[in-house]
């Protein structure tokens, strides 16, 4: 079965200084992962995805991440953190199962930008 | 822009209701999902559905139904309201494939 896990509950970065939220999948065959972000009483927001190509990929509001095959991680990061960034972010992978079509999220990092 | 919209953002019903929540999207999708959001679980899929009348269930069904009668719209049904089911639901839409979902805004229910 698919799963991501995100080894952080929290993650506490200064404004302006580079952050990373971490993410490890365990898949059988290609990995298609995602990263979605919430904000305080919202839903979930589509950042990017990796599905194929290169392992740097970029996304919404300055967020890129990066596919590593080797160390089976799909890292976030940004190179200088805003305090709008605060929220909680999930990572999620492809489950083959059900066509295809279902995502299997992690628990969820909040990250917390301070000034 | 994806338009996915939830009947409720809170409710707040008493054990042993049914309860009805309603999703609806506006991008002709064929997907639906309904998850459930709890603290340091994450989010855990529920029902889900690839066609209009076609349902399959998620990792926790127990205590849920579901209805598509219309693509763009999605029920999820508490047949017999517990406490142990507060929390916050999110409903989903996207394509066939390996696509993104669009979220709702979430509804909050309290069953006290």
């Amino acid at each position: 079965a698919q799963s991501v896990a995100q080894p952080e509950d929290q993650v506490n970065v200064a404004e302006g200084n580079p952050l990373t939220v971490k993410c490890t999948y365990s898949v059988s065959g290609n990995p298609y992962l995602f990263w979605y972000v919430q904000y305080p009483n919202r839903g979930l927001q589509f950042l990017l995805k990796y599905i194929t190509g290169d392992n740097l990929v970029k996304g919404s509001y300055g967020f890129e991440a990066e596919f590593n095959k080797s160390q089976t991680s799909f890292h976030l990061k940004k190179p200088s953190a805003l305090v709008s960034d605060s929220a909680l972010y999930f990572c999620a992978v492809r489950d083959a199962t059900g066509g295809g079509n279902k995502l299997t999220f992690g628990t969820g990092t909040q990250l917390k930008v301070e000034l | 822009d994806v338009k996915v919209t939830q009947s409720s953002r809170y409710l707040v019903k008493r054990t042993g209701e049914k309860v009805f929540l309603e999703c609806v999207q506006d991008m002709d999708h064929e997907n639906m999902f309904w998850y459930r959001q709890d603290p340091g679980l994450g989010l855990r899929l529920i029902y889900f559905s690839y066609d209009v009348k076609m349902k399959e269930k998620g990792d926790i069904p127990e205590g849920y139904s579901v209805s598509r009668e219309k693509k763009e719209r999605f029920s999820l049904i508490l047949e017999s309201a517990s406490t142990n089911q507060t929390s916050m639901y999110l409903c989903a839409s996207g394509l066939q494939g390996v696509h993104e979902q669009y979220f709702g805004p979430g509804t909050r229910l309290t069953v006290t």
